[in-house]
């Protein structure tokens, strides 16, 4: 059962335009959100979170927002550069400290 | 420079060997976890601890073993017993367990032949 699905495996931008990435949870205990970048053979890293009690977080080029009635996140960047194209990682927790990742998105941006 | 250490980062192991893949971090962190990521597949948890001494399975623990004898270590031993050990592997770890970000390691990449 996925608890965080990504539906989109990949998406591709134009550098400069905007790059939306979406991730849907089911479990409604997840009380925070982490966005996760990630290049070939490396760990990722951590870009961005939200807690359940927000529904925006901005941080330079990169917003999150959080829409709890639908069970749903999204990640913004804007403007896009080709320095972003990696795969993207959703993760949600219950307080825990245990991260259900969702399948990850690959972005490219396009110079 | 504080963070966490993975090595090696490529292993090779003859099917039915066991081995143990080193995790090591300097950030005085009290949780650590162990991640699998399989080709076209989101990161998925293997074991966590959060406190020396203790740990808990995750959600493919099958055929996987770990040890905390100490907080900066974390060391996970993939057994003949795991089906499909090829994969990468990421340990990572948080200041607390419960609502923090982790930090991830470089990763190592296990291939059985």
């Amino acid at each position: 059962d996925q608890q965080v699905k990504q539906n989109s495996p990949s998406l591709s931008v134009q550098e400069g335009r905007i790059s939306i990435l979406n991730c849907d949870y089911t479990n409604s205990m997840f009380d925070y959100f982490l966005w996760y970048k990630k290049y070939p053979a490396e760990g990722p890293t951590f870009l961005i979170s939200i807690s359940s009690i927000k529904d925006k977080n901005e941080d330079g080029r990169f917003t999150v927002f959080l829409n709890k009635s639908a069970k749903h996140l999204s990640l913004h960047i804007v403007p896009s550069q080709p320095g972003d194209s990696a795969v993207y990682f959703c993760a949600a927790s219950a307080s825990y400290g245990k991260l259900t990742f969702g399948q990850g998105t690959i972005l490219t941006v396009h110079p | 420079d504080g963070g966490i250490t993975q090595s090696p980062k490529y292993l090779f192991r003859k099917e039915g060997q066991n081995v143990t893949l080193s995790c090591e971090q300097n950030l005085n962190h009290d949780a650590m976890y162990w991640y699998r990521q399989d080709p076209g597949q989101g990161l998925r948890l293997i074991y966590y601890s959060q406190i020396v001494n203790d740990f808990q399975k995750g959600d493919i623990a099958e055929g996987y073993s770990v040890s905390r004898e100490k907080k900066e270590s974390f060391p996970l031993t993939v057994t003949s017993a795991q089906k499909n050990p090829t994969a990468f592997y990421l340990c990572a770890s948080s200041e607390r367990a419960g609502g923090d970000e982790q930090f991830f390691g470089p990763g190592t990449r296990l291939t059985v032949l």
